[in-house]
């Protein structure tokens, strides 16, 4: 069966400093992934999505960026971090080329609190 | 544009009554509906979706969901509610037209809280 691994599970970081969160998926091959920011555990903002290894689209201009180095792992990242950037962070996969009612499938998310 | 609304932040139920929690949608085309649940610090869980067929669809932990082409609503219920289920529950709509992103919509969200 497949599974999403992500870590850490939380974070806290200074105003500044850099930021790498990754994101890995088991079980499955070729899948489409997300990075969704949660805030106040409320709606999820989309951030980042990919359709293969190297393809990153961008939902919002921001502070973040991702990349995708191998075809099952997602890495969210910041050179600086601002304060908004707080949040809990959340990884998501879905099955590509296999019909358009694929539902998406999440990590247990990292807590980021910037100091 | 694809939207999905949650008109209720909270829903408050007694253990053992049904519970009914409300999603409307609007798409172009046929929707795609899903049903999400999210206890406190973990990720999104799913739950049941909607592609086409039956208008009851049913999922996991007891949940079932009714779709209504009419009222454009994809509300979820359960005949008798557990306090286990006091979470957040997100409905979502998968994006109109053919992408190979399969980016879904989510709604605001609603909690649930099941007292006993």
């Amino acid at each position: 069966s497949q599974t999403i691994h992500q870590w850490p599970a939380t974070l806290v970081q200074p105003v500044g400093s850099p930021l790498s969160l990754e994101c890995t998926v088991e079980g499955t091959s070729n899948p489409n992934l997300y990075w969704y920011r949660q805030a106040a555990g409320r709606g999820l903002q989309l951030l980042f999505y990919s359709i293969g290894i190297d393809q990153i689209s961008s939902e919002v201009p921001q502070n973040l960026s991702a990349s995708r180095p191998q075809d099952r792992q997602f890495i969210l990242s910041s050179k600086k971090l601002l304060l908004s950037d707080s949040g809990f962070y959340l990884c998501a996969w879905a099955a590509r080329n296999r019909g358009q009612d694929q539902p998406q499938h999440f990590g247990d998310g990292t807590r980021l609190s910037i100091l | 544009a694809q939207s999905v609304a949650q008109p209720e932040d909270q829903v408050n139920v007694a253990e053992g009554n049904p519970l009914t929690v409300k999603c409307t949608y609007s798409v172009s085309g046929n929707p795609y509906l899903f049903w999400y649940v999210q206890y406190p610090n973990r990720g999104l869980q799913f739950l049941l979706k909607y592609i086409t067929g039956d208008n009851l669809v049913k999922g996991s932990y007891g949940f079932e969901a009714e779709f209504n082409k009419s009222q454009t609503s994809f509300h979820l219920k359960k005949p008798s509610a557990l306090v286990s289920d006091s979470a957040l529950y997100f409905c979502a709509v998968r994006e109109s037209g053919y992408s190979s992103a399969s980016k879904i919509i989510f709604g605001s969200g609603t909690r649930l809280s099941i007292r006993p």
